[in-house]
């Protein structure tokens, strides 16, 4: 059974750097998500894509935020000039997004960001 | 402004009661709900949905109750192990086709032997 999966599952860097998380959604899976949660908040919207298209950037992504999904397939986060506001868990989440099928997503353990 | 509010930071049952977990919600466009459970430095798992077209989804010891008139939902857990301690969190998916997941801020459950 291969569920959404995320590497890292840590990053420490220093502020100023460049981090990239990677997301692999389960394979027959056409919609992904980045959600990222900070302690005591529930989960809040990045983006989705459906397939390789991006279709949704929240006013959370500012623009050191760029995210790509280029086959359709796995998915990555980048976060350029890191800030200590940036961070927090990093979740990515897929679905099956079917005509008429249920819209259950499903999460990857996270990757957990410390911005030092 | 909280569109999913889960106002019960915390709750405590005994092992083998009845636990339930509120959640209530004030955008009327939203049209399925679902109830994860996350545990510490984990991805939230997914346990159950309801639609806006049903009042009732049940699946083993969890059921969702939907009452659509008074924006609220419930999750039962019936009985409660120990094993049901974690945080559990309500979320929310409108009509737009991205579906995103609007969540609430999540209730601590324990569960006590």
């Amino acid at each position: 059974d291969t569920g959404v999966s995320q590497d890292p599952r840590h990053k420490i860097t220093k502020r100023g750097q460049n981090v990239t998380f990677r997301c692999d959604p389960i394979s027959e899976h056409n919609r992904l998500y980045w959600y990222r949660q900070t302690l005591g908040q529930g989960p809040e919207f990045l983006t989705y894509f459906q397939n390789e298209a991006q279709l949704e950037k929240s006013r959370l992504l500012s623009d050191r935020f760029s995210a790509e999904r280029p086959k359709g397939s796995f998915s990555t986060l980048e976060i350029q000039r890191t800030e200590q506001g940036d961070s927090a868990m990093y979740l990515c989440a897929s679905s099956a997004g079917l005509a008429g099928a249920s819209y259950e997503q499903y999460f990857g353990p996270g990757t957990r960001l410390t911005v030092t | 402004d909280q569109q999913v509010k889960q106002n019960s930071p915390s709750l405590s049952v005994q092992e083998g009661r009845i636990s339930i977990l509120n959640c209530d919600y004030t955008n009327s466009m939203f049209d399925y709900f679902l109830w994860y459970k996350k545990y510490p430095a984990e991805g939230p798992t997914f346990l159950i949905s309801i639609s806006s077209i049903k009042d009732k989804n049940e699946d083993g010891r969890f059921t969702v109750f939907l009452n659509k008139s008074a924006k609220h939902l419930s999750l039962h857990i019936v009985p409660s192990q120990p094993g049901d301690s974690a945080v559990y969190f309500c979320a929310a998916s409108g009509a737009g086709n991205n579906r995103k997941l609007i969540w609430g801020l999540g209730t601590s459950l324990a569960v006590n032997p």
